[in-house]
C-alpha cells in the first residue's frame, strides 16, 4: 500500500516569491492535514481538508493557503515568502481525521 | 489552549538499558493521544494511538501507556536502531486545531 507522497522534496525560493507544494494521500483517505516543522517551534498545525473543504485551520497568516481536489490530493500555497517560512512542510493523511500518516515532507529554503 | 510537554529533551542509553519517555498534556477533552517516531530528514512514523486513561499498547520493544494527565513510552532492551526523536501529540475532542505536538525526545542508543 503506497504511503503519503509529497513533491517536491526540496525547494529553494527567493523572498517575495510564492510556492506550491503537493501531497497525494494514502488511497481511501479523505482527510489531508498540513504541518510546518522548524527547530524552534517544532510541528505546528496549518490546516486540514476533508472532502475538498477546509475543516480546521491553525494560527498562521493568510499567506498560507491550501486546497483539496476531488481525488483527495492536496496542494499548499505560500505567497510572498519570508525568510522565516524556511521549514520542513509535512502532509498527513487519515481516514477519519484521527490516526494520521505523514509523508516525507518538503524542505523549503527561502533565501 | 492545548499543551504537550515532553521530557527529557534528550536521552542517551546503552544498548539493552530500558527507560521511559514522558509526555504530559493539558487538553480540553482528549480525543486521542498519539506517539510518533521521526528519523532525521524524514516525516514522523506513526506508532500508537491511545484514547482513554488506563489504555496500553505494545509494539516490539515499545509500550505506550496513558493516564488522565500524561503518557509514557517505555522502551525495553533498546537497540541502536531505536535511536530517533519520539514525538507525542494530542487531539482535542472538538478536533478543531489538528494535532498539538510536543517538542520531542531525542533518543540515542549506544552499542
Amino acid at each position: 500500500k503506497a504511503g503519503v507522497t509529497q513533491t517536491p522534496r526540496y525547494l529553494i525560493k527567493t523572498r517575495g516569491q510564492q510556492v506550491t507544494l503537493s501531497c497525494s494521500p494514502i488511497s481511501g483517505h479523505r482527510s489531508v492535514s498540513w504541518y510546518q516543522q522548524t527547530p524552534g517551534q517544532g510541528l505546528q498545525f496549518l490546516f486540514e481538508y476533508f472532502s475538498e473543504t477546509q475543516r480546521n485551520k491553525g494560527n498562521f497568516p493568510g499567506r498560507f493557503s491550501g486546497r483539496q481536489f476531488s481525488n483527495s490530493r492536496s496542494e499548499m500555497n505560500v505567497s510572498t515568502l519570508e525568510l522565516g517560512d524556511s521549514a520542513l512542510y509535512l502532509c498527513a493523511s487519515s481516514r477519519d481525521g484521527l490516526e494520521a500518516f505523514f509523508g516525507q515532507g518538503t524542505r523549503l529554503t527561502v533565501v | 489552549e492545548d499543551q504537550v510537554t515532553q521530557s527529557p529533551e534528550a536521552l542517551r542509553l546503552q544498548e539493552g538499558e530500558s527507560s521511559s519517555l514522558n509526555c504530559s498534556y493539558t487538553v480540553s477533552g482528549l480525543r486521542g493521544l498519539f506517539w510518533y517516531r521521526q528519523d532525521p530528514g524524514k516525516g514522523p512514523e506513526f506508532l500508537f494511538t491511545l484514547y482513554s486513561a488506563g489504555e496500553e499498547k505494545e509494539k516490539e520493544r515499545l509500550k505506550a501507556t496513558l493516564t488522565k494527565k500524561e503518557s509514557f513510552l517505555h522502551i525495553t532492551a533498546p537497540k541502536p536502531e531505536d535511536s530517533a526523536t519520539y514525538l507525542c501529540a494530542v487531539q482535542a475532542g472538538g478536533g478543531a486545531d489538528g494535532l498539538t505536538f510536543g517538542k520531542g525526545t531525542h533518543l540515542i542508543i549506544q552499542p
